[in-house]
C-alpha cells in the first residue's frame, strides 16, 4: 500500500461545477498536508496547505482534513478550464523530516467548457 | 518575484556518463530539496540540505551525491548513469525547514540513452 493514495481519476467536471479530490495517508504521525497542482511537464505549484482538523478556505479552494480518518480533500468551486491539471496530495511526517514530502500518485482533473 | 532556478533545463547523456544539475534557490531561502519524477510517476524525495548541511535523505542512489554551497545553491551529481535515471529532477527551496511549503523550480529533464 502506498503511503499516500489518491483517487486515480481522471476526473472530468463541467465548467462552473465543484471538483472534489480525495487523499488518504497511512502514517498517523503525519503533521502537515499539502495540495500541489502540476501542469504537464511543469513543476508542482503549491495550492493549499492544512495542519489542523477541519476546513481551510482560500478563494475557490477548500482543503479539508480529518486526522482520525487519515483523510484530506480538496474542493475546487466554480471550476475553470485553467484548473485542468494533475493535483498532487503531499504529506509531511514532521519531526526532523520537514520538506521530505511523500506524494500521492496524482489525480488528473479535466474541466470541460 | 524570483523563483527557483535550475540548470540545465534539458540534458542528454549516454549510459555510464556523469551529469551535474544545478539549483539556485529563491533569495533568502536556506533549504534546498531534490526530487526525482519519472514518467507518469509522483515526485520522489532524494535529499535535502539546510544551511549547507544534509538535513534528510530519501531514495537517492549511491551513485548520486549532492551538496549545498556557501551561497546556498546546490548541485546534484549523478555518475554511472543508467537508463532508469531518465526523469525530471526538481529542486525546491524553502526558508528554514519549510514544513512542506516548498517552491519548486521548473525542473531539469535528464534523458539517458
Amino acid at each position: 500500500q502506498k503511503e499516500v493514495e489518491q483517487n486515480s481519476g481522471p476526473l472530468s467536471v463541467p465548467e462552473g461545477a465543484i471538483a472534489s479530490l480525495n487523499c488518504t495517508y497511512s502514517d498517523r504521525g503525519s503533521q502537515s498536508f499539502f495540495w500541489y497542482r502540476q501542469y504537464s511537464g511543469k513543476s508542482p505549484e503549491l495550492i493549499m496547505f492544512i495542519y489542523s482538523n477541519g476546513d481551510k478556505e482560500d478563494g475557490r479552494f477548500t482543503a479539508q482534513l480529518n486526522k482520525a480518518s487519515q483523510y484530506v480533500s480538496l474542493l475546487i468551486r466554480d471550476s475553470q478550464p485553467s484548473d485542468s491539471a494533475t493535483y498532487l496530495c503531499a504529506v509531511n511526517a514532521g519531526g526532523t523530516s520537514y520538506g521530505k514530502l511523500t506524494f500521492g500518485q496524482g489525480t488528473i482533473l479535466t474541466v470541460h467548457p | 518575484a524570483a523563483g527557483v532556478i535550475q540548470s540545465p533545463r534539458h540534458l542528454i547523456k549516454e549510459k555510464r556518463e556523469t551529469a551535474t544539475l544545478k539549483c539556485y534557490p529563491i533569495p533568502r531561502h536556506d533549504t534546498v530539496y531534490w526530487y526525482q519524477q519519472g514518467p507518469g510517476q509522483d515526485p520522489q524525495f532524494l535529499i535535502s540540505f539546510y544551511e549547507k548541511m544534509q538535513s534528510d535523505k530519501g531514495s537517492i542512489p549511491d551513485r548520486f551525491s549532492a551538496q549545498q554551497f556557501s551561497d546556498y545553491h546546490s548541485e546534484l551529481n549523478m555518475s554511472s548513469l543508467e537508463l532508469g535515471d531518465s526523469a525530471l529532477y526538481f529542486c525546491a527551496s524553502s526558508r528554514g525547514m519549510g514544513f512542506g511549503e516548498l517552491f519548486f523550480g521548473e525542473g531539469s529533464r535528464l534523458t539517458v540513452l
